[in-house]
């Protein structure tokens, strides 16, 4: 079946780069995205990227994707405390919906 | 702007109790999700409706059913709450369109805590 996988926690020291690391299964995915978390609060969506791309940017933040290894990463660039949050890949593979990974806590050090 | 609101961010509920967790959307979007979210485990689609009256089990339906009578509107029902429910519910929804990004827009989460 279709699987996410991502680490669970990430840290960083405030003004580097982090880098954000998911792998999925299902080679059929349409689209990959990237949903953000913030403490409290529902899912917002971060970022998408279109299967048929291998980058997509937006201001600070940068997706690759690699198609043939399964593998998708965020980058955020200049990292700020208010970076902090959960970071949940996703893939849309057939057409009942999303998988989710279990999230990533990006945790920002001074 | 879409909005996805739920009818309680916290709630505390006795084992036993019927409980019904509320989810609107004001977008007229076919799709309406439900999830849980636990540490360590991400979220997990508990119900998924794409028409009225219609329904699809996820991944954990067990001991959860879900009413859709209104586009708008999609309930989560625990028959009978056990401690095991207690968790964060997350509802979402959707519209339905070939090439769309398919995103899927949150609502801001029901604490649920079952003693």
């Amino acid at each position: 079946g279709e699987d996410v996988e991502q680490s669970l926690f990430l840290s960083v020291r405030e003004g580097d780069s982090s880098v954000i690391n998911c792998t999925y299964t299902d080679s059929s995915s349409t689209y990959l995205y990237w949903y953000k978390q913030e403490p409290g609060a529902g899912l917002q969506l971060l970022t998408y990227i279109f299967s048929n791309m291998d980058m997509k940017q937006d201001q600070r933040l940068t997706v690759l994707l690699n198609k043939k290894d399964k593998h998708l990463s965020l980058r955020i660039a200049d990292t700020q405390t208010g970076d902090s949050a959960i970071y949940f890949c996703a893939e849309r593979g057939g057409a009942d919906g999303l998988t989710f990974g279990k999230g990533t806590h990006l945790i920002i050090q001074p | 702007d879409v909005k996805v609101t739920q009818s309680s961010r916290y709630l505390v509920k006795r084992t036993g109790e019927k409980v019904f967790l509320e989810c609107v959307q004001d977008m007229d979007h076919e799709n309406m999700f439900w999830y849980r979210q636990d540490p360590g485990l991400g979220l997990r689609l508990i119900y998924f409706s794409y028409d009225v009256k219609m329904k699809e089990k996820g991944d954990i339906p067990e001991g959860y059913s879900v009413s859709r009578e209104k586009k708008e509107r999609f309930s989560l029902i625990l028959e009978s709450a056990s401690t095991n429910q207690t968790s964060m519910y997350l509802c979402a929804s959707s519209p339905v369109g070939q090439g769309a990004p398919y995103e899927q827009y949150f609502g801001p989460g029901t604490r649920l805590t079952v003693t």
